[in-house]
């Protein structure tokens, strides 16, 4: 069974700051990954997501990520922060016939001024 | 475009009541709509696959008698809790597939969720 890590529960970072966020996966075979961003009480918004090709690829909000095999990893970064930026990050892999979607636990960014 | 609403945004309850759910794909045709749950602080948690016209496929350990999914048209799936109880509290948040999308592994969009607070 597939299953996502997202190691940092919160990150603090300053408004300006660049920000890169953690997410390690395990998949038996070519995963396909995503990137959902979550607002308080909001449902998620699709920032990115890979199924195959380029490895380093691009999100809306000016997000980027990159897929690393030999590393498991597929982290998020974001050159500059915004304070609008602040949300919690749900790292995810699909798998099987009807896409299936598991869910990292999620990362709460915080921008302070 | 590719709206899914969620009605009602936050209920409650009394404890042994029914609670339903709606999840609308406001501007497309929904072949497949997901339903999850998510505890605070922890992960979205897939209840069940929702194919119109079809019985729903839940994950194990979700109650299918509990937790009753209907999806009635290509626009429309709603969850019903049933006899809820205070452990039933949570967030619902629902997500749909696009109709005619040949894509594998193409976007799901999703609602704005639902918070349910059980008494």
């Amino acid at each position: 069974a597939q299953s996502v890590t997202q190691p940092d529960i919160h990150i603090t970072v300053s408004e300006g700051a660049s920000l890169e966020l953690r997410c390690n996966y395990s998949y038996g075979a070519t995963p396909y990954l995503f990137w959902y961003v979550q607002s308080p009480g909001q449902g998620l918004q699709l920032l990115l997501k890979y199924f195959s090709g380029d490895t380093l690829v691009q999100g809306i909000k000016g997000f980027e990520a990159e897929f690393k095999r030999s590393q498991s990893s597929f982290n998020l970064r974001k050159p500059s922060v915004h304070w609008s930026d602040a949300a919690e990050y749900f790292c995810a892999v699909g798998a099987g016939g009807y896409q299936k979607v598991t869910f990292g636990i999620g990362t709460k960014l915080q921008v302070i001024p | 475009g590719a709206v899914v609403s969620q009605h009602p945004s936050r209920v409650i309850c009394k404890s042994g009541t029914s609670v339903k759910i709606e999840c609308r794909s406001l501007d497309f045709q929904a072949t497949t709509m997901f339903w999850y749950r998510q505890f605070p602080k922890q992960s979205l948690m897939l209840m069940a696959t929702s194919n119109e016209g079809s019985k729903a496929t839940y994950e194990q350990g979700v109650e299918k008698d509990k937790f009753l999914i209907n999806h009635a048209s290509l626009t429309l799936s709603t969850l019903t809790v049933t006899s809820a109880h205070p452990e039933d509290s949570s967030f619902y948040i629902c997500s749909a597939k696009i109709l005619g999308d040949k894509s594998s592994y193409n976007e799901q969009f999703f609602g704005p969720g639902t918070r349910l607070t059980v008494l």
